[in-house]
């Protein structure tokens, strides 16, 4: 089966612009994931979708982000304006309860706001 | 609230020889625990979890980790390192019947030919 996808792989915006990140879960998956590691930390987790309604919002560091997953399928995370503690590498990841609720994850998408 | 503690950066190892990627961490209740590695341009890969049960847990790659109550810890091991092993580990807790983890800063692991 097809693996967590993420969209762009690496992003380079200027602070004050918007941004959409992408993720496609594997086909099947109601749970998705954001989280986001910061350069030589700890990956944090943003938020939670079962389905296409929010379970967990409760990383989200600031109105400035915005997920979505209309339809329950893929999701996007828009950040705007971006700032320049935004950088860092985004992971999405899906999972399935029926198959114990392991997490896969996807590639990341390196995002750098100058 | 939960923590993990991944008290090195980087460990360097020569291939052949047995390795150690540590771990401690900070749950209240039972702990649920994982083990992930990122190589190079990928995602994040399921090595190992520990939930209940024995308290030596076998994962992917030959890669085992034992959970010690008493220590708070949960050591990522294997007997004989690959220089294919050359990687970035995480370790991650999640309070039990949650599967949302709090991971710790990762450990960069370098095995030598």
């Amino acid at each position: 089966e097809a693996g967590v996808t993420q969209f762009p792989s690496h992003s380079v915006i200027e602070k004050g612009q918007t941004v959409t990140l992408r993720c496609d879960p594997i086909s099947g998956h109601d749970n998705l994931y954001w989280y986001r590691r910061v350069m030589g930390k700890e990956i944090k987790f943003l938020l939670h979708f079962v389905k296409e309604s929010k379970q967990d919002e409760s990383g989200m560091p600031n109105n400035r982000f915005l997920a979505e997953r209309t339809g329950g399928t893929y999701s996007t995370l828009k950040v705007q304006p971006a700032e320049l503690e935004d950088s860092g590498v985004y992971f999405c990841a899906s999972s399935q309860v029926s198959r114990g609720n392991e997490q896969f994850f996807g590639p990341g998408t390196r995002l750098t706001v100058l | 609230a939960q923590s993990v503690a991944q008290p090195e950066d980087q460990v360097n190892v020569a291939e052949g020889n047995p390795l150690t990627v540590k771990c401690t961490y900070s749950v209240s209740g039972n702990p649920y625990l994982f083990w992930y590695v990122q190589y190079p341009n990928r995602g994040l890969q399921f090595l190992l979890k520990y939930i209940t049960g024995d308290n030596l847990v076998k994962g992917s790659y030959g890669f085992e980790a034992e959970f010690n109550k008493s220590q708070t810890s949960f050591h990522l091991k294997k007997p004989s390192a690959l220089v294919s092993d050359s990687a970035l580990y995480f370790c991650a807790v999640s309070r039990g019947g949650s599967y949302i983890p709090t991971f710790g800063r990762g450990t960069s692991l370098i095995v030598h030919p």
